[in-house]
């Protein structure tokens, strides 16, 4: 079973709009979770974490435990924020981790 | 501190055969995990190694197995190749946890089955 959802595969803004990239989860105990971000060209990178609570380059997240949702937002995008963007659930396993990421939602920022 | 290197960076292989993938991870950093991602499947968890030792493992047949040497450095090996292991396999290290803590991904090595 699918543990974690991004319903967009392809998210198109105009520079300055506001963003917002859904992650919904599937899981009942205490989750961890992540957005990890692939620039053109680069490596897959972590973007911010839920547990710290900080926002990245203008985006942040809200665990909504209630919805079961992580979404990403940015109130104005830049060009420079065009990527590939991946939810990611960790959950607890035998003192380690078992991953699971969704299938990415590609962000195209528009001049 | 240099970032995870992953040999071979691409790799040819027909049907049938074994293949090898090298990942080291960054200096200190005890945990490597491999995934595979494929554009129908996405990034998938193959498995998680820890001090020489497997911790979890994803849904993978026993085709797919991995080792953890004493410095870290970690192997996956796929035997008997099939036309849908084409991917590109993806290694992350951490430095403690594999999961909770930040993963920093190499560049992957990309495997053409034929």
């Amino acid at each position: 079973a699918q543990r974690v959802t991004q319903p967009e595969k392809l998210l198109s803004v105009f520079k300055g709009a506001p963003v917002e990239l859904k992650c919904n989860y599937s899981y009942s105990g205490s989750p961890e979770l992540f957005w990890y971000v692939q620039y053109s060209r680069q490596r897959l990178q972590l973007l911010l974490r839920h547990i710290s609570r900080e926002s990245i380059k203008g985006f942040t997240a809200d665990l909504n435990k209630g919805e079961t949702s992580f979404h990403l937002k940015k109130p104005f995008a830049q060009e420079e924020d065009s990527a590939m963007y991946y939810c990611a659930l960790f959950e607890p396993s035998g003192g380690s981790y078992i991953p699971t990421f969704g299938r990415g939602t590609s962000l195209i920022v528009h001049p | 501190k240099a970032g995870v290197t992953q040999t071979p960076r691409y790799l040819i292989k027909t049907r049938g055969q074994q293949v090898t993938l090298s990942c080291s991870p960054i200096s200190g950093h005890r945990s490597v995990s491999w995934y595979q991602q494929t554009p129908g499947q996405g990034l998938q968890f193959l498995f998680e190694y820890f001090s020489e030792t497997q911790r979890n493992k994803g849904n993978f047949p026993g085709r797919f197995s991995g080792r953890q040497f004493s410095n870290s450095r970690s192997e996956m090996n796929v035997s008997t190749l099939e036309l849908g292991d084409s991917a590109l396999y993806l290694c992350a290290s951490s430095l403690w946890t594999g999961g909770g803590e930040t993963q920093y991904f190499g560049p992957g090595t990309r495997l053409l089955v034929l």
